[in-house]
């Protein structure tokens, strides 16, 4: 299988345009959740989804939307792009049942630049 | 809430010698931990992760870390490092959330470079 795949691998957008971030897995996972990565902060995570229709926020939730309408696709919406927002973003899957705690699978992650 | 320090930000090291990566975690319950490794341009790789039980835990490439609860630390060791190790490693805390879900907390990483 693919594992976790996310799409484009990079995106350059300018202040105000909005754009889809495309993440899906093909491990049958219930969780997902999206994080970003900036230099010297490590990875924070923004929203995640504990299975189709379920979605919360995580620690920086704020400029961006997401959706949880099948198992498979966790897309990460951004409404009105800002130069904040620069990062690269990181979307990541694992089962709910025990076992595997918290062991999450990473995809490839998107680069995203903001003018 | 929980937290992650790793206080080096880039190390050195030359082929072939040993390797300590320091982690200090706060967390007020028993923590799941991990290790995750970052080559340049890729995704996260978790090399070993830490629940129970035994505290040192071993992991791929080599790697193993030691879970020490008197001094909330999670440092990853390699007795002999190759090349191909360098990349960068983040230390991770991970707790439930409400709901169900589950969140992991990263630490700023370090950067290791091998010189030949």
């Amino acid at each position: 299988n693919a594992g976790v795949t996310q799409t484009p691998k990079f995106q350059v957008l300018k202040t105000g345009q909005s754009m889809t971030l495309q993440c899906a897995q093909d491990m049958n996972h219930e969780y997902m959740s999206w994080y970003r990565q900036d230099p010297g902060m490590g990875l924070r995570l923004i929203h995640y989804s504990v299975g189709a229709g379920i979605t919360d926020q995580g620690e920086v939730p704020n400029g961006y939307n997401v959706s949880r309408s099948t198992t498979e696709d966790f897309p990460l919406r951004l409404l009105s792009a800002a130069p904040s927002q620069t990062s690269v973003y990181f979307c990541a899957s694992r089962y709910r049942s025990s076992g595997t705690h918290y062991e999450q699978y990473f995809g490839p992650g998107t680069r995203l630049t903001v003018t | 809430a929980q937290s992650v320090t790793q206080p080096d930000i880039h190390i050195t090291v030359s082929e072939g010698a040993s390797l300590e990566l320091r982690c200090n975690y706060s967390y007020g319950a028993t923590p799941y931990l991990f290790w995750y490794v970052q080559s340049p341009g890729q995704g996260l790789q978790l090399l070993l992760k830490y629940f129970s039980g035994d505290t040192l835990v071993q992991g791929i490439k080599g790697f193993e870390a030691e879970f020490k609860r008197s001094q909330s630390s999670f440092n990853l060791r390699k007795p002999s490092v190759h090349w191909s190790d360098a990349a960068e490693y983040f230390c991770a805390v991970g707790a439930q959330l409400t709901g169900g879900g589950n969140k992991l907390t990263f630490g700023t990483g370090t950067q290791l470079k091998v010189e030949l």
